[in-house]
C-alpha cells in the first residue's frame, strides 16, 4: 500500500525556518517524481516545488523561490522541504504527492507562522 | 507562468444532474498535462483524471475529462451523492504547475 506521510511542520515565528520531511512507503521511491503542495486555511491549492528522480532537477514556484529548498534522500525514501525566511504568507497544510499528475498524497502537515 | 481559470465558482445541482466544469488556460498547456482532482473538507485532493482525459486507478467512469490547448472540461455525467466537493484543474507541462481556484459542486 502506497503510504505518505508528512511530519515536522508546527508553530514558527516571522523570518524562521523549518523542514518538512515525508516518508514514503509501498512503492519504489526513487523511480517517481515528488512535488509539494500547500493549501492556506479556507483556500485553494497552490502547487510549492517539484523534483525529479535522482533530485538533479528541481522547480519552484515564484512565491518561495530562493527561500524553499526541496531535495530527497532515495536512501531513506524521505522527501524533504526546507522552507527558509518564513512569513504569515506560508501559513498552510503542506502536502508531498506522488508523480506530476498527483495520484497519491500524504496527509498533510500544518506550518503556522505566527509571532 | 501559466495562469487556470475556473468556471463557474460554485456550481449548485441535484443528485442525478450533469455537472459540467471549465478550466481555461493563459497559454497552451504543453502535452495536454492537465490533471483534475476533487478535494472533500479536511481531506487530502484525490486525483481524478490526467493527461486530460486519461481517468486515474479507480475513478467511476461517470467522470469524464476532455479539451486540449488552451480550454478543458471536467464533465460528471450523474451526479452522485459522494461527489459534492471542490474540483482544481493543474497542469504539469510548464514549470510553476499552477492550481486553478476550484469549482464548489454543492447540493440545489
Amino acid at each position: 500500500e502506497v503510504q505518505l506521510v508528512e511530519s515536522g511542520g508546527g508553530l514558527v515565528q516571522p523570518g524562521g525556518s523549518l523542514r518538512l520531511s515525508c516518508a514514503a512507503s509501498g512503492f519504489t521511491f526513487n523511480t517517481y517524481w515528488m512535488q509539494w503542495v500547500r493549501q492556506a486555511p479556507g483556500k485553494g491549492l497552490v502547487w510549492v516545488s517539484r523534483i525529479n528522480r535522482d533530485g538533479s532537477s528541481t522547480n519552484y514556484a515564484d512565491s518561495v523561490k530562493g527561500r524553499f529548498t526541496v531535495s530527497r534522500d532515495n536512501a531513506k525514501n524521505t522527501l524533504y522541504l526546507q522552507m527558509n525566511s518564513l512569513t504569515a504568507e506560508d501559513t498552510a497544510v503542506y502536502y508531498c504527492a506522488r508523480d506530476s499528475a498527483a495520484g497519491y498524497w500524504g496527509q498533510g502537515t500544518l506550518v503556522t507562522v505566527s509571532s | 507562468e501559466i495562469v487556470l481559470t475556473q468556471s463557474p465558482a460554485t456550481l449548485s445541482l441535484s443528485p442525478g444532474e450533469r455537472a459540467t466544469l471549465s478550466c481555461g488556460a493563459s497559454q497552451s498547456v504543453s502535452s495536454s498535462f492537465l490533471a483534475w482532482y476533487q478535494q472533500k473538507p479536511g481531506l487530502a485532493p484525490r486525483l481524478l483524471i490526467y493527461d486530460a482525459s486519461s481517468r486515474a486507478t479507480g475513478i467511476p467512469d461517470r467522470f469524464s475529462g476532455s479539451g486540449s490547448g488552451t480550454d478543458f472540461t471536467l464533465t460528471i455525467s450523474r451526479l452522485e451523492p459522494e461527489d459534492f466537493a471542490v474540483y482544481y484543474c493543474q497542469q504539469y507541462g510548464t514549470s510553476p504547475f499552477t492550481f486553478g481556484p476550484g469549482t464548489k459542486v454543492d447540493i440545489k
